[in-house]
């Protein structure tokens, strides 16, 4: 079964700082990849996501991520955090056989944003 | 702009009352996902439906909760009886192909339970 793996569950950055958040997936087929952020009593919203193509997707909000195939991993970046950053974030999978739907989260990583 | 809703936002309940909560997903969207999240466990998988047709609820408590979809438009959760440990958020999602073959989903806010 697929899982996710997010390396620190708080990251603390100061703003415009480089923002790096870790994802790592088990899987001998590359799934589908996602990040979702949530922002405080909301619902998750879709930052990105790899299908296949290029490896360095662009998101909202000015985030992209890497897919590297040899590492197993999809980490999320932005150049220059800014306070409204601060948020939940998810990495996400799905498999792309007939359950390609069934979107499986990693426990999220929480992000603070210094002034 | 086209959204998951989910009602009521807010339930506060005594243990031992049946709960429902309710999830309209986006017209047009084939599949609704229920999941709850608590600081302790994170964000978990109750049950999917596609279609209409449950496909999994493997992480659904089958003693208390039950998920339904009675038409298209209506998703259903009810936990009876409710307990302590069900306080958390139940989140509905919808969701739908992409053009690029990938699936897409898209989250109500969520409704914050508190079992009393």
């Amino acid at each position: 079964a697929q899982s996710v793996t997010q390396l620190g569950s708080h990251v603390s950055v100061s703003e415009g700082a480089l923002v790096l958040l870790r994802c790592n997936y088990s899987s001998s087929v590359p799934p589908y990849l996602f990040w979702y952020v949530q922002y405080p009593n909301q619902g998750l919203q879709l930052l990105l996501k790899y299908t296949t193509g290029a490896t360095l997707v662009k998101g909202i909000n000015g985030f992209e991520a890497e897919f590297k195939k040899s590492e197993t991993s999809f980490h999320l970046t932005k150049p220059s955090a800014h306070m409204s950053d601060a948020a939940e974030y998810f990495c996400a999978v799905s498999d792309r056989g007939p359950s390609y739907d069934k979107v499986i989260f990693g426990p999220g990583t929480s992000l603070s944003v210094i002034p | 702009d086209a959204r998951v809703t989910q009602t009521p936002r807010h339930k506060v309940t005594e243990m031992g009352q049946e709960v429902t909560m309710r999830c309209q997903p986006i017209l047009g969207h084939n599949t609704v996902f229920w999941y709850r999240q608590t600081m302790m466990q994170g964000l978990e998988l109750l049950a999917y439906f596609r279609n209409r047709a449950p496909l999994d609820d493997s992480g659904m408590p089958k003693d208390r909760f039950s998920a339904e979809m009675p038409d298209a438009t209506l998703a259903t959760l009810k936990i009876q009886p409710s307990e302590p440990r069900d306080s958390a958020v139940y989140f509905c999602a919808s969701g739908r192909s992409g053009r690029d073959g990938t699936y897409e989903q898209y989250f109500g806010p969520g409704t914050r339970l508190t079992v009393t």
